[in-house]
């Protein structure tokens, strides 16, 4: 459907388990996002990178790791969560430029997550 | 900090109609992008529409266009000729151009819900 992929699209784990989520983009891009999306919130941008580095991290706890082997792959681990971490985790890709111009994000489909 | 508001939590319209999704925004920026994403029940956030701030010219796209109020700060998403398919979550967001950095944050609105009925 586009050229971002997220797996697992559902996850269930208890407060103690340790879980990764992973997302690929195909389209070539240089930026990745991981967004969070709790109900009647906004999307939360909670870490970008751009060419692997990681340039923002809005505040996330220590609970949520971050990590970006390359380009085309974002990992986001989680250790401890919370019933309060449960949410749609979506990720997303941009061209990623030094140039100052506005860049289209493109979505993953999201992981659905519940912490018991 | 900027904000993005849409003030309409849910909306319907009939097949066929057109609808009109209202955003506002509050930036001191004076360059920037203005998008709207649908998110169907599926949960792939698709992209919609977009606009850049400089440019006074109203985008469109197919069905879709915007009506875009630079000094009012609206950015409103006319749908024409509304189909089933079109039923969905629609978010307005809003994105601050860096100079640099090369990564650029988007700011979302909370959504509209739309339904489209038969």
């Amino acid at each position: 459907e586009t050229g971002v992929t997220q797996t697992p699209r559902h996850l269930v784990m208890g407060m103690t388990n340790k879980k990764s989520l992973k997302c690929e983009q195909h389209l070539g891009h240089n930026a990745m996002y991981w967004y969070k999306q709790s109900a009647k919130k906004p999307l939360e941008l909670m870490f970008v990178y751009n060419f692997k580095e990681q340039t923002e991290n809005n505040s996330v706890p220590s609970r949520f790791s971050p990590e970006c082997p390359n380009s085309s792959h974002l990992f986001l681990h989680l250790h401890t969560l919370q019933p309060e971490d449960s949410a749609l985790y979506l990720c997303a890709s941009s061209q990623g430029t030094l140039a100052g111009v506005g860049e289209t994000q493109y979505f993953g489909p999201g992981t659905r997550l519940l912490v018991l | 900090a900027q904000t993005v508001t849409q003030s309409q939590p849910e909306m319907s319209v009939q097949e066929a109609e057109t609808v009109t999704l209202s955003c506002t925004y509050d930036t001191s920026e004076n360059n920037y992008y203005l998008f709207w994403y649908k998110q169907p029940p599926s949960r792939q956030m698709i992209l919609v529409i977009r606009q850049e701030a400089y440019k006074q010219q109203n985008a469109t796209e197919n069905r879709f266009s915007v009506n875009f109020q630079k000094a009012a700060k609206s950015f409103s998403l006319k749908i024409s000729d509304s189909q089933l398919g079109d039923t969905a979550m629609y978010f307005c967001a809003f994105m601050k151009l860096y100079s640099g950095a090369g990564s650029y944050q988007l700011t979302f609105g909370k959504g509209t819900k739309l339904s489209v009925i038969p």
